[in-house]
């Protein structure tokens, strides 16, 4: 384990099926990501999380919808998906400013999404 | 604006070879580098960073990299691979972002491949 905790592992869901991916840190961090992996593409930042604050929204579909309620969770809660949307789903975690000591981002294993 | 570029999607290499993995950098001050690797179906883990000072960084697993401002590039590299080697291995450079926080840029990454 990282530090970074992910929930659940894998996922298999309709496409109307509403659902949430869970995060969770308890390294001290304040801030935290979303990515998604896609297979032979770029990580895709998706959202950015400072102090509980969004602070970044990579233009996402509304179909995607994070929440973070303190700084050592993060969700990102699901609905209405398309096939195109399954993927690996990274969260990340880090310190707001960093030090020699820092270690950029810590990334949890990733939840494994695919979308029937 | 800032990116990194890895040439390099898929490089093959024997068992016990030496490897090098290519990462040139674009940003307008001194970066903050950092290599991390991605074993399949896994989160990314670091393997080393860069701050400042000494710019030849020893990293886990046998691995270092080189900073070299004049090139603008952060190779990495390790004399001699093992078969558990094989992964997608991801240059990132940190910046501050528009919010003030810091923020990794990642390359698109290199898959390795060992050969017996």
């Amino acid at each position: 384990e990282t530090g970074v905790t992910q929930t659940p592992r894998h996922l298999v869901m309709g496409m109307t099926n509403k659902k949430s991916l869970k995060c969770e840190q308890h390294l001290g961090h304040n801030a935290m990501y979303w990515y998604k992996q896609s297979a032979k593409k770029p990580l895709e930042l998706m959202f950015v999380y400072s102090l509980e604050e969004r602070v970044e929204n990579n233009s996402v579909p509304s179909r995607f919808s994070p929440e973070c309620p303190n700084s050592s969770h993060l969700f990102l809660h699901l609905h209405t998906l398309q096939p195109e949307d399954s993927a690996l789903y990274l969260c990340a975690s880090s310190q707001d400013s960093w030090d020699r000591a820092s270690d950029g981002y810590t990334f949890g294993s990733g939840t494994r999404l695919t979308v029937v | 604006a800032q990116s990194v570029t890895q040439p390099d999607i898929h490089i093959t290499v024997s068992e016990g070879a030496s490897l090098e993995l290519r990462c040139n950098y674009s940003y307008g001050a001194t970066p903050y580098l950092f290599w991390y690797v991605q074993s399949p179906g896994q989160g990314l883990q670091l393997l080393l960073k860069y701050f400042s000072g000494d710019t030849l960084v020893q990293g886990i697993k046998g691995f270092e990299a080189e900073f070299k401002r004049s090139q603008s590039s952060f190779n990495l590299r390790k004399p001699s691979v093992h078969w558990s080697d094989a992964a997608e291995y991801f240059c990132a450079v940190g910046r501050i972002s528009n919010f003030g926080n810091e923020k990794l840029t990642f390359g698109t990454g290199t898959r390795l491949t060992i050969i017996p």
